[in-house]
């Protein structure tokens, strides 16, 4: 089945620091992924679309600067936590679907764990 | 906001018990799907319902789908230990399509825990 391998699964950075996390679909190509964020026994919230060879399309609220997604092949997506603060520690959580077609389900990372301390 | 609702939040029941989880939406859709999560993990995708289907099986697990509610539930039937985890159901946006598919909003899950 398809799968989609999230890295790394968790990550320990200092306040005022970048983190890159990166969300490979292995075995189908995928020309969108979806970066969501979790907070603890909380649902996912969508962060943005990332769409391979154009601009991500970040959801309100959401500020694009400080989280930069790049979607440069059609099996790697990079979400970028720039200048990260406490406030950003949460669960990354990162998906595509595996074919195109609003019926088509979400396959999901395992998901990265950031603190900042 | 969030599209979909759940009830209970959590849930507690032994082995071998079945589990009813139940979801509420405001807007039209055309699926709802059903996802699992292990603490910590990702999440899998469980089964999906189309709009016009008013009930979907998949092993133990059945789904229902009320359009005119807008609800949907999730029945785990013999539930196992392993079946501990928190479930997600999730709908696409109104007229889904073109670039939103596979755009999907999650409800706040039910933490179901199955004791052995």
């Amino acid at each position: 089945g398809a799968v989609v391998s999230q890295h790394p699964s968790w990550v320990i950075c200092k306040s005022g620091t970048s983190v890159k996390i990166e969300c490979r679909s292995l075995d189908f190509q995928a020309t969108t992924m979806f970066w969501y964020r979790q907070f603890p026994k909380q649902s996912l919230m969508l962060m943005a679309t990332s769409n391979e060879g154009s601009k991500a399309t970040y959801e309100q609220g959401v500020e694009k600067d400080k989280f930069l997604i790049n979607h440069a092949s059609l099996t790697l997506s990079t979400l970028t936590v720039t200048s990260a603060h406490p406030e950003d520690s949460s669960f990354y959580i990162c998906s595509a679907p595996v074919r195109t077609g609003a019926l088509s389900p979400l396959h999901f990372g395992n998901g990265t764990r950031l603190t900042v301390t | 906001s969030q599209q979909g609702e759940e009830d209970p939040q959590a849930l507690s029941i032994q082995e071998g018990e079945n589990a009813t989880m139940n979801c509420s939406y405001k807007t039209s859709i055309n699926n709802l799907q059903w996802y699992r999560q292990n603490s910590g993990r990702g999440l899998v995708h469980l089964i999906l319902i189309r709009s016009n289907e008013r009930e979907k099986h998949s092993g133990r697990l059945r789904v229902t789908l009320d359009t005119s509610k807008k609800s949907s539930s999730l029945l785990i039937t013999a539930s196992r230990a392993a079946d501990t985890a928190s479930y997600f159901c999730a709908t696409p946006p109104p007229n889904a399509g073109g670039t939103s598919y596979g755009k999907l909003t999650f409800g706040q899950g039910t933490i179901l825990t199955v004791h052995p």
